[in-house]
Order: structure tokens, then C-alpha cells, then sequence
């Protein structure tokens, strides 16, 4: 069946534009996480979506991002105004269940966002 | 906190030849323990896991064992191939709650023919 996909894949912004990252999780997922991976780096926590309620948005490293779920599936990820530290990429992930211990995420390829 | 940290890259190895990345952690409680692939070009894919103690995830040749006393879940392949040629992945969910996965930096791991 199919992944988790994401798009664009690539993304390149100017400094001070707006940009939106969509994820498409597996059908049925219940839960969906939004990752930041900087270069060689691991993945870092932005947010957590179970259903279309936003209960962990305690990773998003400022105001300027902005996430929403608003009918439990596909999820937005909205970064205003970026800045060159926001360069990265950004990965989806969901899983099937409310989150438990056990859940194994299963992971979108990613978005590569460069800001000039 | 939680955290994960495992040997820096990048591994060179030899077609063959035995491999080890080691990988703690700290955690409260007894989490779940993940390594995770990234192979050139694609995406996170999940390799093995463990949920609890003793156990041993395994999958494609590589194995890990969930150690309580010493918070590891070290990495092992008896005999790599080109094809493992990756960015390897540690991570760890803790038991509590819908909370996200906790990874480790990577480690770059090149098998050359």
C-alpha cells in the first residue's frame, strides 16, 4: 500500500517568504508527527497530531511556525517569514494508533527547505 | 531527560566485515528502542525495534539487544554488504504517552568492496 509522501520535496525560498509543506500519512493513521532534521543531524521534534487535535506543539522553535491536521489526514506544516536557520529537512511521520510506547512511526521521504 | 547517543561516523568498512554501532540511552522508565535506516536519497525506514528488556530485534542480518543494566541497544551485522552503505539511526519512545520518537545523531556507515 501506499507510504507516507510529502511535497515538494525540494523547496527553495527567499528569506522573509512563506512556506507550506504538505504531509499525506497511510490511510487510517491516527497519529502524526512533524520531525526537523538539520544536516547530519538527527531528527528533532516539532509536533504531534492525534486525529485533528494538535496535543504536543511543545518542538515548534518559534511563532513564525504553524501546523494543522483539520480533518485528521493530510497535515500542513507553515513556516512564515523564514530565515536561513529554518534550512533543513523536514520529515512526516504517522502511526497507526494513539501514540503507545510500542507504535512504530513510519516516515514520509522529507522536504528539503533551503532559504537564500 | 531523554537522550540517545551513539558512536560518531562515519564507519568505513570492507565488504564483509563485522559491524558494531553502539548506541545508550537515558530514559525515565523502560522505553521502546528503535534503529532506523536512511538510505542515499530516501527516507527514515524502520530497521528493528525492541519493547522490552532482553528483547533482540532483528531484521535483513542486523540484530540489537534491549540491555537494561547497561542502557544499550548496540547495533551488530556479521557480515555487511555495499548495499548497507546508510546513515544509521538510533531512537527510543518513552513508555509514557503519545510522545515522539527521541533520536540519536546518526552514524554515516560506508562498506566498500
Amino acid at each position: 500500500g501506499a507510504g507516507v509522501s510529502q511535497s515538494p520535496r525540494y523547496k527553495v525560498a527567499k528569506r522573509g517568504q512563506d512556506v507550506a509543506l504538505r504531509c499525506d500519512p497511510i490511510s487510517g493513521h491516527v497519529s502524526l508527527f512533524w520531525y526537523q532534521q538539520a544536516l547530519g543531524q538527527g531528527p528533532e521534534f516539532l509536533t504531534y497530531f492525534q486525529n485533528e487535535a494538535q496535543l504536543d506543539k511543545s518542538g515548534l522553535p518559534s511563532d513564525r511556525f504553524f501546523a494543522e491536521r483539520p480533518e485528521g489526514s493530510v497535515s500542513t506544516l507553515k513556516i512564515q517569514r523564514t530565515q536561513q536557520e529554518d534550512s533543513a529537512v523536514y520529515l512526516c511521520a504517522s502511526s497507526p494508533s494513539s501514540g503507545g510506547a510500542t507504535d512504530t512511526q513510519y516516515f514520509g521521504p522529507g522536504t528539503r527547505l533551503t532559504v537564500l | 531527560g531523554n537522550s540517545v547517543t551513539q558512536m560518531e561516523g562515519p564507519v568505513t568498512l570492507s565488504e564483509e566485515a563485522f559491524l558494531t554501532i553502539n548506541c545508550t540511552y537515558t530514559a525515565t522508565g523502560y522505553p521502546s528502542l528503535f534503529w532506523y535506516v536512511q538510505y542515499p536519497g530516501e527516507g527514515l525506514q524502520l530497521l528493528l525495534k525492541a519493547t522490552k528488556a532482553d528483547d533482540k530485534g532483528s531484521n535483513k542480518g542486523f540484530e540489537a539487544t534491549y540491555r537494561k543494566e547497561t542502557t544499550s541497544f548496540h547495533l551488530e551485522k556479521g557480515s555487511v554488504q555495499v548495499s548497507d552503505s546508510a546513515v544509521y539511526f538510533c531512537a527510543l519512545k518513552p513508555i509514557s504517552g503519545n510522545t515522539p520518537l527521541v533520536f540519536g545523531k546518526g552514524t554515516r556507515l560506508s562498506v566498500i568492496a
